[in-house]
C-alpha cells in the first residue's frame, strides 16, 4: 500500500527567502508524485507532478520539486517566497505498478510567509 | 462551467438522517474520485470510478457509505444513518483516463451532522 509523510505541520519563511516543504513516500512499485496547494476557502489546485525523466520538476507559480529515489523524497521548493504563497500544501502519491488510479495524500504542511 | 461542480456546498443534518452529495466532473474526464477532509487533515481517499464502475472502494469507512455513477458522468455519494463523526468536507475530483493525470478538485461539500 502506498503512503505519504509530510513531517512538518508548518513552515515559516521570510518573503524573498528560499522555501522547502518536505515529503517522503512509500510505494511498492514506481511512484507518480504530485504537489497540490489549498488556499483558504478554495479547492485543491494542482502544482506539479513527477512521472518519469528529469528528477527536477518545474510547476506553477515558480514552484519546483526534486525527486530523490534513494531517499524516497519529493520536496517542494521555491527560490524566493512570496507572501501570497502562504497556504496549505499537500504531497500525493500514486503507485504506477498497481495499474490503478488511487491517489493518497499526506496530512499537509501549512506554509506561512511573512513580509 | 469548466470545473468540477459539487452540490450542496453546505449541508446541515441531524444524526440518523440520510444525505446525498452530488459531483459533476469536468466533461470528458472518465475517472472520478471522492475524498473526505477533516479539519487540519489531508484528503482521505474514499472511492474512485473509472467510467460507471467503482474501480476501488477500499476507502469507504463502512456500509453506511455508498457511491454511484450510473452514466459515467455525475456521481452521488450517499450516507445513511449519519453520525456526528461523518462531519467533514467531502471533496470530489476528476481526471483524464491517463495514469499520469493530475486530479481536478471541486470546492467540496461541507457536511455537518448535529
Amino acid at each position: 500500500a502506498q503512503s505519504v509523510a509530510q513531517p512538518e505541520d508548518q513552515v515559516n519563511v521570510a518573503e524573498g527567502n528560499p522555501l522547502t516543504v518536505k515529503c517522503t513516500y512509500s510505494v511498492s512499485g514506481n511512484p507518480y508524485l504530485f504537489w497540490y496547494v489549498q488556499y483558504p476557502n478554495r479547492g485543491l489546485q494542482f502544482l506539479l507532478k513527477y512521472i518519469t525523466g528529469d528528477n527536477l520538476v518545474k510547476g506553477s507559480y515558480g514552484f519546483e520539486a526534486e525527486f530523490n529515489k534513494s531517499q524516497t523524497s519529493f520536496h517542494l521548493k521555491k527560490p524566493s517566497a512570496l507572501v501570497s504563497d502562504s497556504a496549505l500544501y499537500f504531497c500525493a502519491v500514486r503507485d504506477a505498478n498497481t495499474g490503478g488510479f488511487k491517489t493518497i495524500f499526506g496530512a499537509g504542511t501549512r506554509l506561512f510567509v511573512k513580509a | 462551467g469548466a470545473g468540477v461542480s459539487q452540490t450542496p456546498s453546505n449541508k446541515v443534518t441531524e444524526k440518523g438522517k440520510y444525505v446525498e452529495l452530488r459531483c459533476d466532473p469536468i466533461s470528458g474526464h472518465t475517472a472520478l474520485y471522492w475524498y473526505r477532509q477533516s479539519l487540519g487533515q489531508g484528503p482521505e481517499f474514499l472511492i474512485y470510478f473509472q467510467g460507471t464502475g467503482a474501480a476501488d472502494d477500499s476507502g469507504l469507512p463502512n456500509d453506511r457509505f455508498f457511491a454511484v455513477r450510473p452514466e459515467g458522468s455525475v456521481s452521488t455519494l450517499k450516507i445513511q444513518r449519519t453520525e456526528r463523526g461523518d462531519s467533514a468536507v467531502y471533496l470530489c475530483a476528476s481526471s483524464l483516463a491517463l495514469q499520469t493525470g493530475e486530479l481536478f478538485f471541486g470546492e467540496g461539500s461541507r457536511l455537518t451532522v448535529l
